[in-house]
């Protein structure tokens, strides 16, 4: 199963609004709606910030949006802050009932 | 509320086995599979399988297959992993994390670095 496809990077500046896409196939993204997304700080555990798509977990700012339009899952931050500078990841449940993680995007708050 | 508090960091030889930790509480472990994700340095996250809950069978990645198993022990609440024939190649943290559902993991240990070095 080939990892699904992002940006390596992003920028924008603080108060901004940025999107990553997230691009997989009829197999995975395009045939489901348990897409995730996590954030990730520098030595530190993946935190879940969007699931199923484009619901958020108790806790997450309402900053961060998901939406999904064919094999392509995007995630919203609205409103950057420089806390919000770390990387991103997308996965998607498969037709296989396999998961899998896309190869991850460093977005950076100018 | 729910913890995965997973073992310390190990360095081995190539060759030697390694058995990773995820010690968990503050849930019913038995409600929920395991999960384990590889982050290679400087890299990102690779999914290697699963173990289910109620029935502790385990489904692996196609590219850990062989090599790698799953297991845990109910009384003790904690999930393994153990990696046999070390190479420098599975030089990496892993995670255990706590699938919701369909890959939705909602709680995440804190990773264990695996070091293969001669």
């Amino acid at each position: 199963q080939a990892a699904l496809t992002q940006p390596a990077s992003v920028s924008a500046s603080p108060g901004q609004s940025v999107a990553i896409s997230c691009t997989g196939t009829s197999s995975d993204v395009g045939a489901t709606n348990y897409v995730s997304w996590f954030q990730q700080h520098p030595g530190r555990a993946p935190k879940l910030i969007i699931y199923d798509v484009n619901n958020r977990p108790s806790g997450v700012s309402d900053r961060f949006s998901g939406s999904k339009s064919g094999n392509t899952a995007s995630l919203t931050i609205s409103g950057l802050q420089p806390e919000d500078e770390a990387h991103y990841y997308c996965d998607s449940f498969t037709s296989s009932r396999t998961v899998v993680f896309g190869g991850g995007t460093k977005l950076t708050v100018l | 509320q729910v913890q995965l508090v997973q073992s310390g960091s190990e360095l081995k030889r190539p060759g030697a086995s390694v058995k990773v930790s995820c010690k968990t509480s503050g849930y019913s472990f038995s409600l929920y599979s395991m999960n384990w994700v590889r982050q290679a340095p400087g890299q990102g996250l690779e999914w290697m399988g699963y173990i289910q809950a109620k029935t502790g069978n385990a489904f692996y990645a196609q590219a850990f297959t062989g090599r790698f198993v799953f297991y845990w022990d109910t009384s003790l609440t904690t999930a393994y992993l153990q990696i046999f024939g070390l190479t420098t190649d599975d030089t990496a943290v892993y995670f255990c994390a706590r699938d919701a559902a369909f890959g939705k993991y909602d709680y995440w240990g804190q990773g264990a670095l695996v070091t293969v070095s001669s």
